[in-house]
């Protein structure tokens, strides 16, 4: 484990569903993020949490919303999704700031058929 | 627009030799460039961090050069193992936010042969 726990790892849903990713992290971070993977393309970050509060919205379209209760926790929400949706879904944290490395939860593989 | 290169084609190296990957980049003055090792269905995992006043960077088998007049970034891994084999992504940090937003490359897949 890196210290960064994602669940579920895999998760199947349908177009209709709601659904929830979960990201936990107890190493101290103030920074927590959303990425997306998708086959053969980079890393697409979605949002950026600082001190519990979002600082960033990349262009993500409103059938993802993110929830960050306290700053050791952060949710992805999901309704309504689509096929394209389907990808790898990264947490990760950091100390903030542009000097420290991130630490990636495993990620949870989703599919919307 | 910021745009991140990596060699898409997978590196093919011999058990014992240096692997060399590039990572090169355009519309984008980096303060900071990050490597990190993905392996399949896994989470990226921190390597190492150079920043733009420093030319090179060492942890054991690994080291990363900086040249910002070049606009690149090479990672070599020395006497490489079959556990070497991964992808490795880099990725670029900078501007003036305090959140330390990452923008990554595709990566590039390296695999060690025994």
């Amino acid at each position: 484990e890196t210290g960064v726990t994602q669940t579920p790892r895999h998760l199947v849903m349908g177009m209709t569903n709601k659904k929830s990713l979960k990201c936990e992290q107890h190493l101290g971070h103030n920074a927590m993020y959303w990425y997306k993977q998708s086959a053969k393309k980079p890393l697409e970050l979605m949002f950026v949490y600082s001190l519990e509060e979002r600082v960033e919205n990349n262009s993500v379209p409103s059938r993802f919303s993110p929830e960050c209760p306290n700053s050791s926790h952060l949710f992805l929400h999901l309704h309504t999704l689509q096929p394209e949706d389907s990808a790898l879904y990264l947490c990760a944290s950091s100390q903030g700031g542009q000097n420290y490395g991130y630490t990636f939860g495993s990620g949870t593989r989703l599919t919307v058929v | 627009s910021q745009k991140i290169e990596q060699n898409s084609e997978a590196l093919n190296i011999q058990e014992g030799k240096t692997a060399t990957l590039t990572c090169n980049y355009t519309n984008y003055s980096p303060a900071y460039l990050q490597w990190y090792r993905q392996d399949p269905g896994r989470g990226p995992v921190f390597l190492l961090l150079i920043r733009e006043n420093e030319k090179e960077k060492r942890k054991e088998r690994l080291k990363v050069t900086f040249d910002t007049t070049l606009k690149q970034s090479l990672f070599h891994i020395t006497a490489s193992q079959p556990a070497d084999s991964a992808t490795y992504l880099c990725a670029l940090a900078g501007g003036s936010s305090n959140t330390g937003k990452l923008i990554f490359g595709q990566g590039t897949t390296l695999q060690v042969k025994p």
